[in-house]
């Protein structure tokens, strides 16, 4: 079984339309990430929850709007997506000892 | 926040060690050292981490100098599949708010 899976793998939408990405883990961590990775491959975090509780938030356009409906699953909600939004997003989880398990990614084209 | 520094890129040879440095001279007391690579287009996978002493995995051994200023990641027998980018990133807060820097392309050629 995956241990962190994503969906969709690819997303291509026009710009201005509003699309979610979905992540869940199965490893029972109580911490999940999202991240960004742009054209020049710099991998950036953007959000954490911690037992479905915001404990990060950087600079990221409030467009962006994640979602924890449980502590296994965390989502991302992207509204009037833009061209800059074009990147891999990825999910990870955590449990105490920090160490990160990734997801395979989602990559985004917006035209 | 603690930076760190790598070699853009590096080559090895198919069944030789490879020797990954990284300098954070800026590290404080409480921070870890993580190791963590990305084979093209995949998700960042995680290799090790440690805080002073010498950590060694199945995958890798971390080698961490005395005054925690710089450490090396060794790969002990480089295969094919090892080659990817590697990340060396100290851990900001207990959070695991990682910064993930531009990292070393490590090819392995046969």
């Amino acid at each position: 079984d995956t241990a962190v899976s994503q969906t969709p793998k690819y997303l291509v939408t026009q710009m201005g339309n509003d699309k979610s990405i979905k992540c869940e883990q199965n490893l029972g961590h109580d911490t999940m990430y999202w991240y960004k990775q742009d054209s020049k491959k710099f991998l950036k975090i953007m959000f954490s929850y911690n037992n479905k509780e915001l404990i990060i938030n950087e600079t990221v356009p409030n467009r962006f709007s994640p979602k924890s409906p449980d502590k296994a699953h965390l989502n991302l909600h992207i509204n009037s997506l833009e061209l800059g939004d074009s990147a891999v997003y990825f999910c990870a989880s955590s449990q105490a000892n920090n160490e990160q398990f990734f997801g395979p990614g989602t990559r985004l084209t917006v035209l | 926040d603690a930076k760190t520094t790598q070699p853009t890129s590096m080559d090895c040879a198919e069944g030789r060690a490879a020797n990954l440095p990284c300098n954070h001279s800026t590290i404080s007391g409480n921070e870890y050292v993580y190791w963590y690579r990305q084979i093209h287009s995949q998700g960042p996978q995680y290799i090790i981490h440690g805080l002073k002493n010498n950590e060694t995995n199945e995958m890798a051994s971390l080698i961490i100098t005395e005054d925690r200023k710089s450490s090396t990641l060794i790969l002990p027998h480089a295969t094919l599949r090892d080659t990817a980018v590697y990340y060396c990133i100290v851990l900001t807060d207990s959070w695991g708010k990682f910064q993930f820097g531009a990292g070393t392309q490590v090819v392995v050629t046969p």
